[in-house]
């Protein structure tokens, strides 16, 4: 079964605009770990944001957000004020801590294109 | 620049050959993560090393073997290649365990290894 599920595979969005990537995740585990790494066309992964399943708040980082709804097990990623450079893929990755060896397991990404 | 180096970034070879990627973690990283990309697969978990040890292993096919050395560099060899070998490998580190345990994995820009 999927672990990260990106359901779509592309978005859209207006320069300026704010956009929501979704993703959800399947755990039993009751410690794990959640984050989002962009893919520009370049091919490296790009850490961007980090939310812990015991942390209260949603996690920011400049102008992104993570949505954080841990009885729905999903963590969406919010990118506001898009910028042409936010063209890129999304990956959502979850690490589990199971075997204390802490793998982060990607998703599947989604393609952003931000329109001027 | 994450500081992760990945070599070489582009290699051609044919089916049933043998080849070696290499990558040398950020200075001081203890951890490194190997990641295959594929069209097909998404990004996928091969192998995990700490301070010389292997720690973790994913979907790596026997076919596929790495070690990583004193200085910390790491080598990933793929042997009698196939043609759904194709792939990005990533190569990423983190400064620890408790590191990469919040999302600080630092990915090097891959290796488009292609099959013919």
């Amino acid at each position: 079964a999927q672990k990260i599920t990106q359901t779509q595979p592309g978005m859209f969005v207006q320069e300026k605009e704010a956009v929501t990537l979704d993703c959800t995740y399947d755990t039993s585990d009751p410690s794990y770990g959640l984050f989002w790494y962009k893919q520009p066309s370049s091919g490296e992964m790009i850490f961007l944001i980090y939310q812990g399943s015991y942390d209260q708040q949603n996690a920011t980082e400049g102008r992104y957000s993570l949505n954080f709804q841990k009885a729905r097990k999903s963590a969406n990623l919010v990118i506001s004020a898009s910028q042409l450079g936010d063209s890129a893929m999304y990956f959502c990755a979850m690490r589990e801590s199971s075997g204390g060896s802490y793998i982060p397991t990607f998703g599947r990404g989604t393609s952003l294109i931000v329109h001027p | 620049d994450s500081g992760v180096t990945q070599t070489p970034k582009h290699l051609i070879t044919a089916t049933g050959q043998r080849v070696t990627l290499r990558c040398s973690p950020r200075s001081g990283d203890l951890s490194v993560y190997w990641y295959q990309q594929s069209l097909d697969q998404g990004l996928q978990f091969l192998i995990q090393y700490y301070n010389g040890e292997e720690r973790a292993k994913g979907n790596i096919l026997e076919r596929f073997s790495a070690q990583q050395f004193p200085d910390l560099h790491s080598e990933l060899n793929l042997s009698s290649l196939e043609l759904g070998d194709s792939a990005l490998y990533f190569c990423a580190s983190s400064a620890s365990l408790a590191r990469a345990n919040t999302g600080e994995l630092f990915f090097g820009e891959g290796s488009r290894l292609t099959v013919l």
